[in-house]
């Protein structure tokens, strides 16, 4: 099994151009999640979908984010215009079912995003 | 909103030491994950844990939902356990995950 595979794993940009981050998810898995992690915030649940349906994005910081899933093997997050403080590492993983089921979810490697 | 505090922030223990990591909620959940952060930056989920107690190989995680807190506990810890543990409990009614702010820990050979 590959695991969760984003790209790209870093990217660095200007300030005000658009960023758009790729997860693909393990094959079979319904769940999938896209975290942003900072040293001031720590780990942060962005958007979570559930069968390509997003069911919550109240993690969203605003509406220069977005994220799509227009099929179950791939998911992207857009970020524009980027700002700097949307430095940080972001993260996708995925789950097979839901938590009752206890299955844990399964992380990517993430993408270090650097905005100049 | 889930409050989740765990400690110690920090800690350095000498290889062979028993380490034992806290984690303390504020909010009823379904589900508690302890996650594992290498230096390279990569996050593998350890355990996830809904009530008594689990066990992989020489790490131990036990919850008690009642007093809304959880351990993880390494025996005879290495230098390869050196890594941030992140404590992530799981909402009721959703997927969602709140986490903790980590406990970094540093074993010395």
């Amino acid at each position: 099994d590959a695991g969760v595979i984003q790209s790209p794993r870093h990217e660095v940009t200007e300030m005000g151009q658009e960023v758009t981050l790729r997860c693909k998810p393990i094959s079979g898995h319904d769940y999938l999640f896209w975290y942003r992690q900072t040293m001031m915030r720590g780990l942060e649940l962005l958007i979570y979908f559930n069968n390509n349906v997003p069911i919550d994005d109240s993690g969203m910081p605003e509406d220069r984010f977005s994220a799509k899933m227009p099929n179950a093997s791939f998911s992207t997050l857009k970020i524009q215009p980027s700002e700097p403080r949307d430095s940080a590492v972001y993260f996708c993983a995925s789950s097979p079912g839901p938590r009752w089921s206890n299955q844990p979810q399964h992380f990517g490697d993430g993408t270090r995003l650097s905005i100049l | 909103k889930n409050e989740v505090e765990q400690s110690p922030q920090n800690l350095t223990a000498q290889e062979g030491e028993f380490i034992t990591i806290n984690c303390s909620y504020s909010v009823g959940i379904s589900a508690l994950h302890w996650l594992q952060q290498h230096p390279g930056g990569g996050i593998v989920s350890l355990f996830m844990l809904s009530s008594g107690k689990k066990k992989h190989g020489r790490l131990i995680a036990t919850i008690n939902i009642q007093e809304k807190h959880s351990s993880l506990h390494i025996t005879a810890s290495h230098p390869r356990d050196s890594a941030v543990y992140i404590c992530a409990p799981n909402n009721f009614g959703n997927e969602k995950l709140t986490f903790g702010t980590g406990t970094r820990l540093t074993i010395i050979p």
